[in-house]
């Protein structure tokens, strides 16, 4: 399977604070993209990240990447309750189709 | 822009009917659409790739006869499940890309509930 790791499965923090979830693949890749996914809905996109790229921000959002270890971190500064839902990482290495990592269930409460 | 709608957004079915759920890109061409499978709590796993006019390309353990799909226009892609069962009972969500050299990013449609009881 190229399903990718994520990791931890399920965090829950305090308002305020910082989230961070981690992502591992096996494979080489193009990039490598973080979704956000609320309860029972569709996925919304966050950031996209090029393999000849380290780092990016967005907003409250950083990613990193280190294709050396094959893992990228996404990391949500100042949390608030809205961004309770879970997070996932995908990445492709050939083609168009994406391999989704197994997800980090994020429960931010006030 | 880049919107992707999916038709119905829940359905109830009885064992062995079969369901067609659509998946449309509202404002861009997709050239290319994906159909992945998501159980609770589960990530989503892809089922096949479609590109408009011609057949879809499976993954391995998804049956072609069982999950039949068709990429009939730039805009529109279909899955029917034939004969479902409750195993089929699932979060079906699409989604479609542009295309073209460089990223890759796909845009998702909001998902299909599937309950076959």
């Amino acid at each position: 399977s190229q399903q990718g790791e994520e990791d931890p499965q399920a965090l829950s923090i305090q308002e305020g604070e910082n989230a961070t979830m981690n992502c591992s693949y096996k494979t080489s890749i193009n990039n490598l993209q973080w979704y956000r996914q609320n309860s029972g809905r569709g996925l919304v996109h966050l950031i996209l990240i090029r393999s000849n790229e380290r780092e990016k921000h967005s907003g409250r959002l950083r990613v990193t990447l280190d294709t050396s270890k094959k893992s990228s971190s996404l990391l949500i500064t100042a949390s608030r309750a809205a961004d309770t839902a879970s997070y996932f990482c995908a990445y492709s290495n050939s083609g168009y189709a994406l391999n989704f990592g197994k997800g980090t269930s994020l429960l931010v409460t006030p | 822009g880049a919107v992707v709608s999916q038709h119905p957004s829940r359905v109830i079915c009885k064992s062995g009917t079969s369901v067609k759920i659509e998946c449309r890109s509202l404002d861009f061409q997709a050239t290319t659409m994906f159909w992945y499978r998501q159980f609770p709590k589960q990530s989503l796993m892809l089922m096949a790739t479609s590109n408009e006019g011609s057949k879809a390309t499976y993954e391995q353990g998804v049956e072609k006869d069982k999950f039949l799909i068709n990429h009939a226009s730039l805009t529109l892609s279909t899955l029917t499940v034939t004969s479902a069962h409750p195993e089929d009972s699932s979060f079906y969500i699409c989604s479609a890309s542009s295309g073209g050299a460089g990223d890759n990013e796909q845009f998702f449609g909001p998902g299909t509930r599937l309950t076959v009881l």
